[in-house]
């Protein structure tokens, strides 16, 4: 069974700044995908960004960034600029290839951005 | 665009009360999932379908049904509300096609046992 862990429950970071959220996982599969969504207070769940296991080069969404290490089965979540509007519960997420149905989650990280 | 659409968006029940949580999606998606949030837990996933007439059992299935009639509607019963059914509760819809690959979540439902 796949587990992915999230080893920081709280994080801070002063507006502008840059942090970067920590998330490993343990399959045995080959082919899979990587997600960060952002849950903000209203409750919503946000895709920040997704990585296919297959690709070598890490993805990128404007002030969003992975640094994906396939071998390690490490995968965080780079956060630069950070701005209020940054502030939710992150989660790390795996779903193997050929199991979109199966979303395996991290227990999050909940991040204040302070002015 | 509706997306994913959940409802109802809070619910108070008695416990040994039954209900049902309604979800339903216009994205023509194979894949549905139902999830629980619970502090600290992250999301656990409780059942899931894969087409209409076919679901299975997620991480955490006791105390819940499901049937997939169509495609679009994916209904979660409760039949005898306990307590511990306390939690947030978050209908997803899915689809895997390479770089576009992404679940979609309704807005969820706060649910509270007494």
């Amino acid at each position: 069974a796949q587990t992915v862990t999230q080893s920081q429950p709280e994080m801070s970071v002063q507006e502008a700044e840059t942090v970067t959220l920590s998330c490993t996982y343990d399959t045995s599969e080959s082919n899979y995908y990587l997600f960060w969504y952002k849950q903000p207070p209203s409750r919503q769940m946000i895709l920040v960004i997704r990585q296919e296991a297959y690709k070598q080069q890490n993805a990128t969404e404007n002030r969003f960034s992975v640094n994906f290490q396939k071998a390690a089965k490490s995968f965080s979540l780079k956060i630069s600029d950070s701005q209020l509007g940054d502030t939710a519960m992150y989660f790390c997420a795996f779903m193997f290839q050929g199991g979109s149905e199966k979303l395996v989650f991290g227990k999050g990280t909940k991040l204040t951005v302070n002015p | 665009n509706a997306g994913v659409t959940q409802t109802p968006k809070f619910q108070v029940l008695k416990t040994g009360q039954s209900m049902t949580l309604q979800c339903a999606q216009d994205m023509n998606h194979e894949y549905m999932s139902w999830y629980r949030q619970d502090p600290g837990m992250g999301l656990r996933l409780i059942h899931y379908s894969v087409g209409a007439g076919i679901t299975d059992q997620g991480e955490v299935p006791n105390g819940y049904n499901v049937s997939r009639s169509t495609t679009e509607d994916f209904p979660l019963r409760l039949l005898s509300a306990a307590p511990s059914q306390t939690s947030v509760y978050f209908c997803a819809s899915s689809y895997e096609e390479g770089r576009d690959t992404e679940a979609f979540f309704g807005q969820g439902t706060r649910l509270t046992v007494v």
